[in-house]
């Protein structure tokens, strides 16, 4: 069975940083390109980054491009998140989710069940 | 890049059938034949129900069914059941530095 775990989500101050972690089981992690998306509490889906089966490509929204680093540890089937200078508009719970190739294709077969951003004073 | 645009809600009686669209420009929908649609009940994680414009994933019911003419792609959920009744996203790969889209999100109500 396919299980995507988020974790790493807190409150934290407007312009601190936080890493967020994906554990991957029930399936080749490193077969497949991953990708962090974010929902805002009570809105919509927002696309954030996406990393290669390899970690040779990433890329991100332009809403995050600067601040976001998205990163794999294939050894430890773990995707993460290093989310640099926080904005109150970065508050949303997020989700990691796999890409149905290695190849990106922005379709998304399994999702986590989110971790929660708080950017708040 | 702006989101993809979507009604806010849709409505229908159990049996009939209903019809969400998706409108965006030559740059995402209209440019390319990678558009999805995901299904999102309150509290949990989105599910793929479209691909492509039209695939469905195996498991996704044949009542979900979806199209696309020039800006606009369309998601028709026919036979509707009670278990439809969730939040429902389109998306898109588009051209502009921000390479994927998510729609605004459709509520649909089973009444």
């Amino acid at each position: 069975e396919v299980q995507l775990v988020e974790s790493g989500g807190v409150v934290v101050q407007p312009g601190g940083s936080l890493r967020l972690s994906c554990a991957a089981s029930g399936f080749t992690f490193d077969d497949y390109a991953m990708h962090w998306v974010r929902q805002a509490p009570g809105k919509g889906l927002e696309w954030v980054s996406l990393i290669s089966w390899d970690g040779g490509s990433t890329y991100y929204a332009d809403s995050v491009k600067g601040r976001f680093t998205i990163s794999r540890d294939n050894s430890k089937n773990s995707l993460y998140l290093q989310m640099n200078s926080l904005r109150a508009e970065d508050t949303a719970l997020y989700y990691c989710a796999k890409d149905i190739t290695g190849i990106p294709t922005y379709y998304f077969d399994y999702w986590g069940q989110g971790t929660l951003v708080t950017v708040s004073s | 890049q702006s989101a993809l645009t979507q009604p806010a809600s849709v409505s229908g009686s159990p049996g009939q059938s209903i019809t969400i669209s998706c409108t965006g420009t030559s740059s995402d929908v209209g440019g390319y034949n990678y558009v999805s649609w995901y299904q999102q009940h309150p509290g949990k994680a989105p599910k793929l129900m479209i691909y492509d414009v039209s695939n469905r994933p195996s498991g996704v019911s044949n009542r979900f069914s979806g199209s696309k003419s020039g800006n606009t792609a369309s998601l028709t959920i026919s036979g509707l059941q009670a278990e439809d009744e969730a939040d429902y996203y389109c998306s898109s790969y588009t051209s502009s530095s921000t390479p994927y889209v998510f729609g605004t999100g459709t509520k649909v109500t089973v009444l």
